[in-house]
């Protein structure tokens, strides 16, 4: 069954300091990965866009990685910002079925 | 440009009822496709369409169905609504012509209340 879990669920951490996000994905075949941001009440505004061959992501102090080897991607915030309290939801592209498998996403909080 | 625009943001409704929610797609996007997001589940994919034709569907039953006209807007209706309807309903456009690569655009969705 093709499915993304992410962890942690949660994650409370310091203004300016760094955090990673993991999602793993069994996902098959595989098209690409999205990271997405969703603050409360909106809609999700896309990060990060992977396909197969490639590793890491960069859009601002956010950066993604991915291993397709071990269907493991993760998503590394650098300095972080009240601003970055939000979900983070990890999504993958079934290939060839225009399907997307959405995780549950990791909840955030950036404390000052 | 503008972006995805989905009315109505917010309603209430009882159960037994149905609802139509819209959406308009960016200028240019053929792909229009539906989520439903509860807390406990996450975002979970209702149908997509492009070019007017139904190209994809989730697991969801019956009473969930949807259309897109010829100028790619779409709709969505639920149909004798229950308690577990109540979510946020999120629609998304994509330029993608049919390789699940192009990018999804969200709206800020419609938030459906059932009492």
């Amino acid at each position: 069954k093709n499915q993304v879990e992410q962890s942690p669920q949660s994650l409370i951490i310091l203004e300016g300091k760094n955090c990673t996000l993991q999602c793993n994905y069994t996902v098959s075949p595989f098209s690409n990965l999205r990271w997405y941001k969703q603050d409360t009440g909106r809609g999700p505004v896309s990060l990060t866009i992977m396909t197969f061959s490639e590793n890491t992501k960069s859009n601002g102090r956010y950066t993604a990685t991915l291993d397709a080897d071990t269907k493991q991607s993760s998503l590394h915030i650098t300095a972080s910002q009240l601003s970055d309290s939000a979900s983070y939801i990890c999504v993958v592209s079934e290939g060839g079925t225009y399907k997307y498998i959405f995780g549950t996403g990791t909840r955030l909080k950036v404390l000052a | 440009k503008a972006g995805v625009t989905q009315t109505p943001r917010y309603l209430i409704k009882t159960r037994g009822q149905q609802v139509t929610l819209s959406c308009s797609p960016i200028s240019g996007h053929r792909s229009v496709s539906w989520y439903q997001q509860t807390p406990g589940q996450g975002l979970q994919f209702l149908f997509e369409y492009f070019s007017e034709t139904q190209r994809n569907k989730g697991n969801f039953p019956g009473r969930f169905s949807g259309r897109q006209f010829s100028n790619s807007r779409s709709e969505m209706n639920v149909s004798t609504l229950e308690l577990g309807d109540s979510a946020l309903y999120l629609c998304a456009s994509s330029s993608d012509t049919g390789r699940s690569t192009g990018e999804l655009f969200f709206g800020e969705g419609s938030r459906l209340t059932v009492l």
